[in-house]
C-alpha cells in the first residue's frame, strides 16, 4: 500500500467551530507532515512528526493543533480559525532511512472557513 | 521557507511539443526533487536527482542538475494533455527531513 489517505476531502467550518483533519498511511513511514497550500502557491510546511514526536513546528498559530496518535495516523485539530486559514491542507509521509527522501502526499482536504 | 525559484511561472504548449522549466536554489543540497500537482490535488513525486548526479531520465522526463550554478531543469518530451499541471522543484536543506519547495511552474498543454 503506497497511499496516503486524508479525510474529509472538503470541510466548511465557522470561526467558532472545532474540527479535525485526519491523515493515514500504512507504508511504515516514520516521518509525517502537515502542509498548507494557498491557490497558485507552493506547499508551506506547518508541522513535522518524526517517530510520533513533534520535531518541527514552523511557528504555526495555536489554533492549529497537531497530534500523532500512532505511527500510521496524523491528525490536525482546528479551533477558532480565521477566513484566511482557508486553503488546501496536505499531509505527507516519508521513509526516515534517508535524509531528503521522497515524500508521499495525500489528496488534501479543501478547507473553507466562513 | 522557500529556497527554489522556478521559471517560467507559466508555460503553454501544443500537444507533442517539449516543455522545459528551470529551478534555481541558494544553498548546498543533498538532492533535488521534482513533483507534479494536478489542479487541487496532492503532489506526486516525479524524479529525484542526487547532488553527485548531473542528469537523470524517467520515461519522458529528463532532469539535469548543475550544482556549480545551483540550478536544475526539467524537460518533458512529447507532451500530452495529461501533463497539464503545476510542477514544483524541492530541495532538502538540512538533516531533518524538511523539503523546501520552489514557487512552481504551471504547464498547460493544448490539444
Amino acid at each position: 500500500d503506497t497511499e496516503v489517505t486524508q479525510t474529509p476531502k472538503h470541510l466548511v467550518m465557522g470561526m467558532t467551530n472545532k474540527k479535525s483533519l485526519k491523515c493515514e498511511q500504512h507504508m511504515g513511514h516514520r516521518a509525517m507532515y502537515w502542509y498548507k497550500q494557498k491557490a497558485k502557491k507552493p506547499p508551506e510546511l506547518m508541522f513535522v512528526y518524526s517517530y510520533e514526536k513533534l520535531s518541527i513546528n514552523e511557528s504555526v498559530p495555536s489554533r492549529f493543533s497537531p497530534e500523532c496518535p500512532n505511527s500510521s495516523l496524523l491528525n490536525l485539530h482546528l479551533h477558532a480559525l480565521q477566513p484566511e486559514d482557508s486553503a488546501l491542507y496536505l499531509c505527507a509521509s516519508t521513509y526516515t532511512g534517508s535524509i531528503g527522501g521522497v515524500q508521499f502526499f495525500g489528496p488534501g482536504t479543501r478547507l473553507t472557513v466562513l | 521557507s522557500q529556497q527554489g525559484e522556478e521559471d517560467p511561472q507559466a508555460l503553454s504548449i501544443q500537444e507533442g511539443e517539449n516543455a522545459t522549466m528551470n529551478c534555481s536554489y541558494k544553498t548546498s543540497i543533498n538532492n533535488l526533487q521534482w513533483y507534479r500537482q494536478n489542479s487541487g490535488r496532492g503532489l506526486v513525486h516525479l524524479i529525484l536527482i542526487r547532488s553527485n548526479e548531473r542528469e537523470k531520465h524517467s520515461g519522458r522526463l529528463r532532469v539535469t542538475l548543475d550544482t556549480s550554478k545551483k540550478s536544475s531543469s526539467l524537460l518533458i518530451t512529447a507532451s500530452r494533455a495529461a501533463d497539464t499541471a503545476s510542477y514544483f522543484c524541492a530541495t532538502d536543506l538540512s538533516n531533518d527531513y524538511k523539503l523546501s519547495f520552489g514557487a512552481g511552474t504551471t504547464v498547460t498543454v493544448r490539444a
